[in-house]
């Protein structure tokens, strides 16, 4: 199946400092999706980002799909932007349509 | 606010028990999942159902019992589990059961003693 590698795994910055979290798979995804993992367990969806180049406030995502990566930036991090990152693909030869293979995540630790 | 219920956020449990975790999704969705999420292992689907029927049973042991009466709510029963079950179970939707934005619960974290 699908291979999901992301890093780093982990990540500390001070608040106001920018990251970028980077995923890498293996073969073609129909599907990709970023998720944030609060302290709390909940996953909240972030980006559904097949490919391109998607913006949300100090969040933005690109896919390059060919070259079979995609990155997160995070700027002027917060507190608030601590916990698990996610990237999720979909696709691949042999795999299920509806099957998300999940990374392990970054755990990004932001301190004030 | 996800669009995403889950209940009960917490559960504890003996090995003889029998519960039941429930999601209910207000999204207008067609599939719903769950996912078990152990410490230090990528998240696991364990199973899919789309308009009500299972496509997907990811090689769950038969003590996890899905159940799905409409596309609005789906139920995991529990029976019989082991300490090594103790996980966060996620619930998650999506439009359709093929690729699509996933929209997970906030979790319901089970110990089983």
């Amino acid at each position: 199946g699908i291979q999901v590698e992301q890093s780093p795994p982990d990540l500390i910055l001070q608040e106001g400092a920018n990251s970028t979290l980077r995923c890498n798979f293996s073969d073609s995804v129909n599907n990709l999706q970023w998720f944030h993992q609060n302290p709390w367990g909940q996953l909240i969806n972030l980006f559904y980002i097949p490919s391109g180049t998607k913006q949300n406030g100090r969040l933005s995502a690109t896919t390059v799909a060919t070259e079979r990566y995609s990155l997160l930036y995070i700027s002027s991090s917060q507190t608030t932007d601590s916990g698990v990152y996610f990237c999720a693909v979909e696709g691949g030869s042999g795999g299920s349509n509806y099957k998300l293979t999940f990374g392990k995540g970054t755990l990004l630790t932001v301190n004030p | 606010e996800t669009g995403v219920t889950q209940t009960p956020r917490h559960l504890v449990m003996g090995m003889t028990n029998k519960k039941s975790l429930k999601c209910e999704q207000h999204l207008g969705h067609n599939a719903m999942y769950w996912y078990k999420q152990s410490a230090k292992k990528p998240l696991e689907l364990m199973f899919v159902y789309s308009l009500e029927e299972r496509v997907e049973n990811n090689s769950v042991p038969s003590r996890f019992s899905p159940e799905c009466p409409n596309s609005s709510h789906l139920f995991l029963h529990l029976h019989t589990l082991q300490p090594e079950d103790s996980a966060l179970y996620l619930c998650a939707s999506s439009q359709n059961s093929g690729a699509g934005e996933l929209f997970f619960g906030e979790g319901s974290r089970l110990t089983v003693l």
